[in-house]
């Protein structure tokens, strides 16, 4: 079953609407999740990697203010796009680490974002 | 700087064999994966290879490494309508073990024809 739940799994809204995803891990502690976003055809993005009771890291390009990333118990990890446009609308997946286990990062099913 | 190259496209048809290729940089990265994403999901590790290995295989699917080309294949055997899809092949990042960050190639959209 699947380790890491991403919800929601599908958003609309209208310009201007903060939108937040959650992240969590089902059966282990995540002190690292990671966030990504992937445009069609393309492959994945590195947004931020999200670090439990610290700042997330962003990659470079990525707005800090606009992507906001909190990761405040070892389970949950949320985005939250504020002020969405819509170049914002895209394919935003989570993922998390699991240092018990043999996988990199547990993937979560993604979320589809689109800003009318 | 770290990189990760793969071809965009494969079509096969169903029961023959599928071989997706993957170049890579970082010569440092300790573990190689291959993930899958089927349409509108998110990703699924199908299987990892240690980087002091040749070869893995596991059921219908035969990872193959050499490092001294920095090259990585994923072979299919028999491959089905199922397996349609996109792959991804992807290293850890410089410096990066299992908890690294992940550097993943374009994708391989591999489509099976019955």
């Amino acid at each position: 079953g699947a380790v890491v739940s991403q919800h929601p799994s599908r958003v609309i809204c209208k310009s201007g609407t903060s939108v937040k995803i959650e992240c969590r891990s089902l059966d282990f502690q995540a002190t690292t999740m990671f966030w990504y976003r992937q445009f069609p055809k393309q492959s994945l993005m590195l947004m931020a990697t999200s670090n439990e009771g610290s700042k997330a890291t962003y990659e470079q390009g990525v707005e800090k203010d606009k992507f906001l990333i909190n990761h405040a118990s070892l389970t949950l990890s949320t985005l939250t796009v504020t002020s969405a446009h819509p170049e914002d609308s895209s394919f935003y997946i989570c993922s998390a680490r699991d240092p018990g286990g043999p996988q990199p990062q547990h993937f979560g099913d993604g979320t589809r974002l689109s800003i009318l | 700087g770290e990189d990760v190259e793969q071809s965009l496209f494969l079509s096969v048809r169903e029961g023959d064999s599928s071989v997706i290729n993957c170049t890579y940089t970082d010569s440092s990265s300790t573990y190689l994966y291959w993930y899958k994403q089927e349409p509108g999901a998110g990703l699924q590790l199908l299987t990892y290879i240690f980087s002091n290995m040749d070869m893995k295989q596991d059921q219908r699917l035969t990872v193959l490494l050499n490092k001294k080309d920095k090259h990585l294949s994923l072979r299919i055997a028999d491959t089905q309508t199922g397996d349609s899809a996109i792959y991804f092949c992807a290293e850890t990042s410089r410096g990066g073990n299992q908890g690294g960050k992940l550097i993943f190639g374009q994708g391989t959209e591999l489509s099976v024809k019955p």
